[in-house]
Protein backbone atom coordinates (compact mmCIF):
# COMPACT_ATOMS: atom_id res chain seq x y z
CA UNK A 1 0.00 0.00 0.00
CA UNK A 2 1.36 3.62 -0.73
CA UNK A 3 2.29 5.82 1.40
CA UNK A 4 3.06 8.32 -1.27
CA UNK A 5 0.63 9.76 -3.24
CA UNK A 6 0.21 11.57 -6.42
CA UNK A 7 -2.35 13.22 -8.01
CA UNK A 8 -3.46 13.23 -10.80
CA UNK A 9 -2.85 9.95 -11.91
CA UNK A 10 -3.82 11.26 -15.30
CA UNK A 11 -3.52 14.60 -17.28
CA UNK A 12 -3.83 15.88 -20.70
CA UNK A 13 -3.60 19.60 -21.06
CA UNK A 14 -3.08 21.69 -23.73
CA UNK A 15 0.15 23.77 -24.83
CA UNK A 16 0.55 26.76 -22.47
CA UNK A 17 -1.34 25.82 -19.68
CA UNK A 18 -0.11 26.01 -15.72
CA UNK A 19 -0.21 22.95 -14.41
CA UNK A 20 0.76 21.09 -10.82
CA UNK A 21 1.17 17.83 -9.89
CA UNK A 22 0.68 17.38 -6.53
CA UNK A 23 2.72 14.97 -4.09
CA UNK A 24 1.91 14.01 -0.45
CA UNK A 25 3.39 11.49 2.00
CA UNK A 26 2.11 10.23 5.20
CA UNK A 27 5.22 9.04 6.89
CA UNK A 28 7.19 12.19 8.13
CA UNK A 29 10.37 11.77 5.78
CA UNK A 30 12.29 14.37 5.41
CA UNK A 31 14.09 13.98 1.90
CA UNK A 32 11.85 13.89 -1.24
CA UNK A 33 12.26 13.26 -5.08
CA UNK A 34 10.58 14.15 -8.81
CA UNK A 35 11.73 11.44 -11.04
CA UNK A 36 10.90 12.19 -15.22
CA UNK A 37 10.56 8.91 -16.55
CA UNK A 38 10.98 8.37 -20.51
CA UNK A 39 9.08 5.70 -22.51
CA UNK A 40 12.18 3.89 -22.47
CA UNK A 41 11.90 3.04 -18.78
CA UNK A 42 14.75 5.15 -17.67
CA UNK A 43 14.57 7.66 -14.68
CA UNK A 44 15.59 10.95 -14.71
CA UNK A 45 16.01 12.96 -11.14
CA UNK A 46 14.63 16.58 -11.86
CA UNK A 47 14.35 17.97 -8.34
CA UNK A 48 14.63 17.13 -4.84
CA UNK A 49 14.25 18.32 -1.14
CA UNK A 50 16.23 17.51 1.68
CA UNK A 51 14.04 19.43 4.04
CA UNK A 52 11.49 22.12 4.26
CA UNK A 53 12.56 24.71 2.14
CA UNK A 54 15.54 23.52 0.59
CA UNK A 55 14.88 22.36 -3.03
CA UNK A 56 17.99 21.48 -5.18
CA UNK A 57 17.63 20.81 -9.28
CA UNK A 58 18.36 17.50 -10.52
CA UNK A 59 20.74 15.61 -12.88
CA UNK A 60 18.21 15.98 -15.80
CA UNK A 61 17.68 20.33 -16.50
CA UNK A 62 13.86 20.60 -16.58
CA UNK A 63 11.48 23.29 -16.98
CA UNK A 64 9.47 22.63 -14.05
CA UNK A 65 10.18 24.14 -10.77
CA UNK A 66 8.70 23.02 -7.36
CA UNK A 67 8.50 23.94 -3.58
CA UNK A 68 8.59 22.40 0.09
CA UNK A 69 7.04 24.70 1.99
CA UNK A 70 5.41 21.61 4.33
CA UNK A 71 7.57 18.37 4.81
CA UNK A 72 4.48 16.23 3.76
CA UNK A 73 4.24 18.13 0.37
CA UNK A 74 6.30 18.69 -2.57
CA UNK A 75 4.37 19.81 -5.29
CA UNK A 76 6.29 20.45 -8.92
CA UNK A 77 4.65 23.35 -11.32
CA UNK A 78 4.85 23.50 -15.03
CA UNK A 79 4.63 27.47 -15.81
CA UNK A 80 3.61 26.77 -19.38
CA UNK A 81 3.42 23.17 -20.63
CA UNK A 82 5.03 21.98 -23.76
CA UNK A 83 4.54 18.54 -25.78
CA UNK A 84 8.09 18.23 -24.85
CA UNK A 85 7.05 17.74 -20.96
CA UNK A 86 4.55 14.99 -22.16
CA UNK A 87 6.31 12.51 -19.91
CA UNK A 88 5.42 10.08 -16.56
CA UNK A 89 6.45 11.77 -13.98
CA UNK A 90 7.25 9.74 -10.44
CA UNK A 91 7.61 11.09 -6.66
CA UNK A 92 9.25 9.33 -4.00
CA UNK A 93 10.80 10.05 -0.71
CA UNK A 94 12.66 8.71 2.11
CA UNK A 95 13.24 8.73 6.26
CA UNK A 96 16.47 7.53 7.37
CA UNK A 97 19.16 9.53 6.48
CA UNK A 98 22.39 7.01 5.24
CA UNK A 99 22.68 4.95 2.35
CA UNK A 100 20.36 2.06 3.58
CA UNK A 101 17.22 4.00 3.34
CA UNK A 102 15.43 2.96 0.39
CA UNK A 103 13.29 5.32 -1.34
CA UNK A 104 9.13 4.95 -1.93
CA UNK A 105 7.74 5.45 -4.45
CA UNK A 106 3.61 7.46 -5.73
CA UNK A 107 2.23 5.48 -8.64
CA UNK A 108 3.00 8.49 -11.27
CA UNK A 109 1.37 11.15 -13.12
CA UNK A 110 1.25 10.82 -16.62
CA UNK A 111 0.96 13.83 -18.49
CA UNK A 112 0.47 14.61 -22.14
CA UNK A 113 0.57 17.63 -23.70
CA UNK A 114 -1.44 18.60 -27.00
CA UNK B 1 31.92 8.20 -11.94
CA UNK B 2 29.27 6.45 -10.28
CA UNK B 3 27.18 4.09 -12.34
CA UNK B 4 24.75 1.21 -12.71
CA UNK B 5 24.62 -0.99 -15.45
CA UNK B 6 21.80 -3.67 -16.30
CA UNK B 7 21.19 -6.05 -18.68
CA UNK B 8 18.85 -4.87 -21.65
CA UNK B 9 15.91 -6.25 -22.08
CA UNK B 10 13.08 -7.32 -23.12
CA UNK B 11 13.66 -10.76 -21.12
CA UNK B 12 11.21 -12.71 -22.58
CA UNK B 13 11.03 -16.78 -20.52
CA UNK B 14 8.06 -19.27 -20.09
CA UNK B 15 6.58 -19.58 -16.31
CA UNK B 16 8.82 -21.70 -14.17
CA UNK B 17 11.61 -20.88 -15.89
CA UNK B 18 14.81 -19.75 -14.44
CA UNK B 19 15.28 -16.12 -14.21
CA UNK B 20 18.76 -13.90 -14.31
CA UNK B 21 18.72 -10.40 -14.57
CA UNK B 22 22.55 -8.83 -14.31
CA UNK B 23 23.92 -6.10 -12.59
CA UNK B 24 27.14 -4.19 -12.17
CA UNK B 25 27.87 -0.94 -10.61
CA UNK B 26 30.73 1.75 -10.64
CA UNK B 27 31.10 3.48 -6.96
CA UNK B 28 33.54 5.90 -5.15
CA UNK B 29 32.99 4.33 -2.22
CA UNK B 30 30.27 1.98 0.08
CA UNK B 31 27.15 2.15 -1.44
CA UNK B 32 23.93 -0.15 -0.77
CA UNK B 33 22.48 -1.94 -3.43
CA UNK B 34 18.87 -1.83 -4.33
CA UNK B 35 16.38 -4.10 -6.64
CA UNK B 36 12.95 -1.93 -6.92
CA UNK B 37 10.05 -3.63 -9.70
CA UNK B 38 7.65 -1.47 -11.43
CA UNK B 39 4.33 -2.98 -12.30
CA UNK B 40 2.64 -1.95 -15.54
CA UNK B 41 1.05 1.74 -14.32
CA UNK B 42 2.39 1.60 -10.78
CA UNK B 43 5.85 3.19 -9.49
CA UNK B 44 8.73 1.65 -8.53
CA UNK B 45 8.68 -0.81 -5.56
CA UNK B 46 11.35 -2.10 -3.09
CA UNK B 47 11.88 -5.56 -3.97
CA UNK B 48 15.23 -6.05 -2.21
CA UNK B 49 18.43 -5.00 -1.16
CA UNK B 50 21.97 -5.72 0.06
CA UNK B 51 23.89 -2.71 2.45
CA UNK B 52 27.51 -4.69 2.33
CA UNK B 53 29.75 -6.90 1.02
CA UNK B 54 28.49 -10.46 0.98
CA UNK B 55 24.74 -9.73 2.09
CA UNK B 56 22.06 -11.28 0.06
CA UNK B 57 18.72 -9.59 -0.15
CA UNK B 58 15.79 -11.92 -0.99
CA UNK B 59 11.88 -11.19 -1.43
CA UNK B 60 8.95 -13.10 -2.96
CA UNK B 61 11.55 -15.52 -4.37
CA UNK B 62 14.03 -13.27 -5.78
CA UNK B 63 17.71 -13.19 -4.43
CA UNK B 64 20.53 -11.01 -4.97
CA UNK B 65 24.01 -11.32 -3.64
CA UNK B 66 26.50 -8.05 -3.16
CA UNK B 67 29.64 -9.22 -4.25
CA UNK B 68 32.78 -6.25 -3.94
CA UNK B 69 35.34 -8.65 -5.44
CA UNK B 70 33.12 -8.60 -9.23
CA UNK B 71 31.11 -5.24 -8.42
CA UNK B 72 27.93 -7.36 -9.20
CA UNK B 73 24.14 -7.64 -7.68
CA UNK B 74 22.73 -9.59 -10.24
CA UNK B 75 18.88 -10.43 -9.51
CA UNK B 76 18.15 -14.34 -9.94
CA UNK B 77 14.36 -16.40 -9.34
CA UNK B 78 14.24 -19.94 -9.50
CA UNK B 79 10.82 -20.02 -11.30
CA UNK B 80 9.36 -17.27 -12.42
CA UNK B 81 5.58 -16.82 -12.67
CA UNK B 82 3.07 -14.36 -15.20
CA UNK B 83 2.69 -11.92 -12.31
CA UNK B 84 6.11 -11.38 -12.25
CA UNK B 85 6.44 -9.57 -15.77
CA UNK B 86 7.25 -5.99 -14.84
CA UNK B 87 10.54 -3.72 -15.24
CA UNK B 88 13.51 -4.19 -13.31
CA UNK B 89 15.98 -1.51 -12.06
CA UNK B 90 18.74 -2.35 -10.25
CA UNK B 91 20.24 1.07 -7.89
CA UNK B 92 22.94 1.99 -5.94
CA UNK B 93 22.86 4.27 -3.14
CA UNK B 94 25.84 6.49 -1.89
CA UNK B 95 25.74 8.14 1.41
CA UNK B 96 28.51 11.29 1.69
CA UNK B 97 28.96 14.45 3.28
CA UNK B 98 25.30 14.10 4.65
CA UNK B 99 23.59 13.47 0.91
CA UNK B 100 22.40 10.34 -0.74
CA UNK B 101 23.42 9.99 -4.26
CA UNK B 102 21.30 7.73 -5.82
CA UNK B 103 21.73 6.22 -8.86
CA UNK B 104 19.58 3.78 -11.03
CA UNK B 105 20.22 1.38 -13.99
CA UNK B 106 18.36 1.85 -17.24
CA UNK B 107 15.88 -1.01 -16.33
CA UNK B 108 14.95 -4.32 -17.61
CA UNK B 109 11.66 -5.22 -18.53
CA UNK B 110 10.54 -9.18 -18.23
CA UNK B 111 7.66 -10.61 -19.77
CA UNK B 112 6.79 -14.02 -18.46
CA UNK B 113 4.54 -16.71 -20.37
CA UNK B 114 2.17 -19.53 -19.26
Amino acid sequence: EADIYQTPRYLVIGTGKKITLECSQTMGHDKMYWYQQDPGMELHLIHYSYGVNSTEKGDLSSESTVSRIRTEHFPLTLESARPSHTSQYLCASSGDPGANSPLHFGNGTRLTVT
Amino acid sequence: GDSVTQMEGPVTLSEEAFLTINCTYTATGYPSLFWYVQYPGEGLQLLLKATKADDKGSNKGFEATYRKETTSFHLEKGSVQVSDSAVYFCALNLFSGGYNKLIFGAGTRLAVHP
